[in-house]
């Protein structure tokens, strides 16, 4: 249980395009998911939080309008990269937090991640 | 900001070796985890200590955690080549938001 999935894995675009990618728990109702940008060898960076149903909180430095987080569903949440530019290639990290309390409450599973290439 | 730190940046062993990996954190944390990633891959949870815990145990996994010194290490025993991956740790405060170290390369030659 308590799989998480990403869709697209890898993506590549031309600049300028908009790319959406989906976050979906498959198993579980997730009330919070997060988005997590990670480059080369680098560790994650936490991008934004998104609770179902109300607007996402960014991190500092992380352009709202620029990644735009949507968490329709308990079980969805999408992330869209508008515009996006060659600085924005990066692998693109979802978790979801299982919905419930003690000893769910502080549980994240991980998507597998997705490869946005933008050329 | 990452709080966490890890040393060292990047470890290379022989297979059945030891392979301890540390981290370091800056404020107090509600829980410490590690997490591993093969290459281009997503996270995959190893071990949770929480703060009032000083050492657990999984399998050939050893986690110590000392909140005096904010640190915690990763003890992976008999080391495989299937251990070859990228090794980060993680703190917890309240709330469910995760703070990830740089992490350690690990590279286990058979």
């Amino acid at each position: 249980g308590a799989v998480v999935s990403q869709h697209p894995s890898r993506v590549i675009c031309k600049s300028g395009t908009s790319v959406k990618i989906e976050c979906r728990s498959l198993d579980f109702q997730a009330t919070t998911m997060f988005w997590y940008r990670q480059f080369p060898k680098q560790s994650l960076m936490l991008m934004a939080t998104s609770n179902e149903g109300s607007k996402a909180t960014y991190e500092q430095g992380v352009e709202k309008d620029k990644f735009l987080i949507n968490h329709a569903s308990l079980t969805l949440s999408t992330l869209t990269v508008t515009s996006a530019h060659p600085e924005d290639s990066s692998f693109y990290i979802c978790s979801a937090r299982r919905a419930g309390g003690a000893p769910y409450y502080n549980e994240q599973f991980f998507g597998p991640g997705t490869r946005l290439t933008v050329l | 900001s990452q709080q966490g730190e890890e040393d060292p940046q990047a470890l290379s062993i022989q297979e059945g070796e030891n392979a301890t990996m540390n981290c370091s954190y800056k404020t107090s944390i509600n829980n410490l985890q590690w997490y591993r990633q093969n290459s281009g891959r997503g996270l995959v949870h190893l071990i949770l200590i929480r703060s009032n815990e000083r050492e657990k145990h999984s399998g050939r996994l050893r986690v110590t955690l000392d909140t005096s010194k904010k640190s915690s290490s990763l003890l992976i025993t008999a080391s495989r080549a299937a251990d070859t991956a990228s090794y980060f740790c993680a703190t917890q405060t309240s709330g469910s938001r995760l703070t990830f170290g740089e992490g350690t390369q690990l590279t286990v030659n058979p």
